[in-house]
């Protein structure tokens, strides 16, 4: 069976342009959430979305939206790039999405952002 | 909000060795689980352990729920054991720690 998939693997952008990153989760999976991980720390929780819908938003700034579609996959949205917006991000899939409980996750490979 | 501490920051083993690895989180989680992140970067599942203890091959955790932590035992370390360990808990969200970065020399 797949594994949650992401694409594109590597991308390079420039201060100021928008970026799309997209995200297939584990087949039977409902839940998507969203993670950012900068060098050297751990991931940071972005979004969360269940049955299409957001449950959760981490602290980051509206430059960042993400939407889920009625086949489950995600995407990620950052307009106005900044430099520290250069990451690894990561997208994990569940079975569930309860406020109160998104059970175990699964990552995807993540996808390498580069600010210029 | 939810605070995930990982202990060492940092390990080094030689080959064979068994090593320990400490989590503590501040408050009442319903998932617990931990990572092993590869050169490449993705996060690899070791163990969802909200409670309770697990094993698989020469990794082992426990995690009490009570007291708020989590251990994960590596027993026998090889090589191919180098890499970052991160531990994650929470609700809707999982709450990271700075992980363990263990290097194992041959």
């Amino acid at each position: 069976d797949a594994g949650v998939t992401q694409s594109p693997t590597h991308l390079i952008k420039t201060r100021g342009q928008h970026v799309t990153l997209r995200c297939s989760p584990i087949s039977g999976h409902k839940s998507v959430s969203w993670y950012q991980q900068v060098l050297g720390q751990g991931p940071q929780f972005i979004f969360q979305y269940y049955e299409k819908e957001e449950r959760g938003r981490g602290n980051f700034p509206d430059r960042f939206s993400a939407r889920q579609f009625p086949n489950y996959s995600s995407e990620l949205n950052v307009n106005a790039l900044l430099l520290g917006d250069s990451a690894l991000y990561l997208c994990a899939s569940s079975f569930v999405g309860e406020p109160w409980n998104t059970g175990e996750l699964f990552f995807g490979e993540g996808s390498r952002l580069t600010v210029l | 909000g939810i605070q995930v501490e990982q202990s060492p920051p940092d390990l080094i083993l030689q080959e064979g060795a068994n090593s320990t690895l400490r989590c503590n989180f501040s408050d009442s989680v319903n998932n617990l689980q931990w990572f092993h992140q590869n050169p490449w970067g993705q996060l690899i599942n070791l163990f969802y352990i909200p409670s309770g203890t697990k094993q698989n091959g020469r990794l082992s955790a426990t995690t009490v729920a009570t007291e708020r932590y989590s251990l994960l035992y590596i027993s026998s370390s090889q090589t191919t054991d180098s890499g970052v360990y991160f531990c994650a808990a929470g609700t809707y969200k999982y709450i990271f720690g700075t992980g363990t970065r263990l290097k194992v020399l041959a």
